[in-house]
């Protein structure tokens, strides 16, 4: 069965800093692109980031300006998200996703994890 | 940047009754449409993609079609199940999505 645990949300102050980690298991990780995909509460889906299997292809919504970074250890089975200088707007559901090839889309999702950027 | 629009923001059909939701994009897209579900306080669920296909274990009631800048999402019979938020999303390049703002289907 495909599972995807996120964690390492929580409560924060505007200008610090926060990792969020994504535990994949039930298929071969190294194989799928994956995804960050957050929601804002009450809000609609934003789609955050993506990584390809290896790691060599890396994208961001241009909304973050450089303040986020993905990556991903496929040895570990799991997915990453260093997130900086977090604003309030940055307040959301971190859902991490699986990127199925067949469908360019994510067909897996976790349960998500809530970022809270608040003084 | 590639915009999603869907409209209505709320659609209220009665159980039983024919529900259509459209999304537009800015420019063509091609078939590269998505269309997810989702429930409160879950994580969405992947319904269409290809515009036209429906995803793995996906009720045949539920039918996209479109292409270009033009989509919608029809339940042909709507189901007690199938009150929800539903989003398109676009990936008209590898690795790079843009949803719609969603479109709430309640019951009318």
């Amino acid at each position: 069965e495909v599972q995807l645990v996120e964690s390492g949300g929580g409560l924060v102050k505007p200008g610090g800093s926060l990792r969020l980690s994504c535990a994949a298991s039930g298929f071969t990780f190294s194989s799928y692109s994956m995804n960050w995909v957050r929601q804002a509460p009450g809000k609609g889906l934003e789609w955050v980031s993506s990584i390809s299997s290896s790691g060599s292809y890396i994208y961001y919504a241009d909304s973050l300006k450089g303040r986020f970074t993905i990556s991903r250890d496929n040895a570990k089975n799991s997915l990453y998200l260093q997130m900086n200088s977090l604003r309030a707007e940055d307040t959301a559901v971190y859902y991490c996703a699986r990127v199925d090839d067949s469908s360019a889309n994510p067909d897996y999702w976790g349960q998500g994890t809530l970022v809270t950027v608040s003084s | 940047e590639i915009v999603m629009t869907q409209s209505p923001a709320t659609l209220s059909v009665s159980p039983g009754e024919r529900a259509t939701l459209s999304c537009r994009a800015s420019q063509s897209v091609s078939s590269n449409l998505a269309w997810y579900q989702q429930k409160p306080g879950q994580a969405p669920r992947l319904l269409i993609y290809g515009a036209s296909t429906r995803a793995t274990g996906i009720p045949a009631r539920f039918s996209g079609s479109g292409s270009g800048t033009e989509f919608t999402l029809t339940i042909s019979s709507l189901q007690s199940e199938d009150f929800a938020v539903y989003y398109c999303q676009q990936y008209n390049n590898w690795l790079l999505y843009t949803f719609g703002q969603g479109t709430k289907l309640e019951i009318k």
